[in-house]
């Protein structure tokens, strides 16, 4: 069974911190790797990571994905209280298993 | 011990055909909801449903009708399918209105013809 694993489950920072969000996976035919940021609303896509070790960048927000070891981590600098949110991390898998199966997600609160 | 199923995950129809596409969740949770996703990844919310009873219906064709028998079942149907509706269904459980993670199904793939 596909298998999506986040860590920590939950973390306090104070704004300004650096966080890394970690997500690991034990998939068969991998396909890519997404982020997706969660308020009290509709999930936000963040990045998609096909190929190991090229980062994505945007803004304070960076994820880099490794295939070797098969995890991928979210990082986001000098963070903000409006990064409080719940961030998803999301394997896709094709060849005649297509799906994507969510991780259950890390929960970000920044403290002012 | 699925916490979020869906049923089917492969969905391949005709246009104009009516199709269902069911969720059931165990966690005891009491909102549920469905989500499409587009071509970009993006999760847009059609749907919600809180102790059965309907929150959140985004601007989705009437040819879209969610129903909730129960807590823990939110079944989406479709009436006279046409190409654009084909996607990847996702159907997610919360403890409240967007409290908290979601829990989501795995998907349903939705391919009209």
């Amino acid at each position: 069974e596909d298998k999506v694993v986040q860590s920590p489950l939950s973390l306090v920072v104070h704004e300004g911190d650096t966080v890394t969000l970690n997500c690991s996976y034990e998939v068969t035919n991998f396909r890519s790797l997404l982020w997706y940021k969660q308020e009290k609303k509709a999930p936000t896509f963040l990045f998609m990571l096909t190929s190991s070790g090229i980062e994505k960048k945007s803004g304070r927000l960076s994820s880099i994905l490794d295939k070797k070891e098969l995890f991928s981590i979210l990082n986001i600098t000098a963070t903000q209280t409006g990064d409080s949110a719940v961030y998803l991390c999301a394997v896709e898998t094709n060849f005649g298993n297509e799906k994507l199966t969510f991780g259950t997600g890390t929960r970000l609160t920044i403290i002012p | 011990d699925t916490a979020v199923s869906q049923t089917p995950k492969y969905l391949v129809t005709q246009m104009g055909n009516d199709k269902s596409i069911k969720c059931e969740q165990n966690l005891g949770h009491d909102t549920m909801y469905w989500y499409k996703q587009d071509s970009k990844k993006f999760l847009k919310i059609m749907f919600s449903y809180n102790n059965k009873e309907l929150i959140i219906n985004e601007t989705v064709p009437n040819r879209f009708s969610p129903k909730s028998p129960d807590k823990a079942h939110l079944n989406l149907h479709i009436n006279s399918l046409e190409l654009g509706d084909s996607a990847v269904y996702f159907c997610a459980s919360s403890h409240r209105l967007f409290g908290e993670t979601q829990y989501f199904g795995p998907g349903t793939r939705l391919l009209v013809l």
